[in-house]
């Protein structure tokens, strides 16, 4: 079993509609959670981050964490065809740096 | 633009060559990290220096190896090169912790 999963997709949604990606996970010590937009062939690009269980809202973008499921979900509302990329969602423990990377989603929002 | 800056953009070699990859971190970024993405493996966390000192290691291969240097640059050496090698490599910069990575363009190494 990977450390962190996620559905490669490809997702595919008109314009307008709200998203939702999710990861999951099976280290229980993941405390930072993270997510990234890669444009094809670019480098990724931090979204946001969160700490522990909650919520972060930034925009159109919404981040979860659900610690007790082990599961993370970022939702973008209203999307936008400049939202078509693959996200990575990321995770790394309090006291070590390295930071393990989901496989990705890719995204196509459809004008 | 991150600030981040990796050079060479492509990069094409013969297997059993050597080659270097070079990044410039962000202005003030004390910590750089090394990835390699396949389209098989994802985004893999290959090494990470801390203000010249080596800090973590992935999986990186016996046949890579990394430095950063005094003025912050680094450099992600590649050697005895095989097909399975070729790949996007990302370098990232971050001012200390890793929650906030910023990546450079990539350098796409092509091994024949």
């Amino acid at each position: 079993q990977k450390e962190v999963e996620q559905d490669p997709g490809p997702l595919s949604v008109p314009e307008g509609a709200i998203v939702s990606l999710n990861c999951t996970y099976s280290n229980s010590a993941f405390q930072y959670f993270m997510w990234y937009r890669q444009y094809s062939r670019k480098g990724p690009e931090l979204l946001m981050y969160t700490y522990s269980s909650g919520n972060k809202e930034d925009g159109r973008f919404t981040a979860q964490v659900d610690k007790s499921s082990k599961y993370i979900s970022l939702f973008i509302r209203d999307s936008q065809p400049s939202d078509s990329a693959t996200y990575l969602c990321a995770m790394r423990e309090t006291s070590y740096d390295k930071v393990i990377f989901g496989p990705g989603t890719s995204l196509s929002v459809i004008p | 633009d991150s600030g981040v800056t990796q050079t060479p953009k492509h990069l094409i070699t013969a297997t059993g060559q050597r080659v270097t990859l070079r990044c410039s971190p962000r202005s003030g970024d004390l910590s750089v990290y090394w990835y390699q993405q396949s389209l098989d493996q994802g985004l893999q966390f290959l090494i990470q220096y801390y203000n010249g000192e080596e800090r973590a290691k992935g999986n990186i291969l016996e046949r890579f190896s990394a430095q950063q240097f005094p003025d912050l640059h680094s450099e992600l050496n590649l050697s005895s090169l095989e097909l399975g090698d070729s790949a996007l490599y990302f370098c990232a910069s971050s001012f200390i912790r890793s929650n906030e990575q910023f990546f450079g363009p990539g350098t796409r190494l092509t091994v024949l």
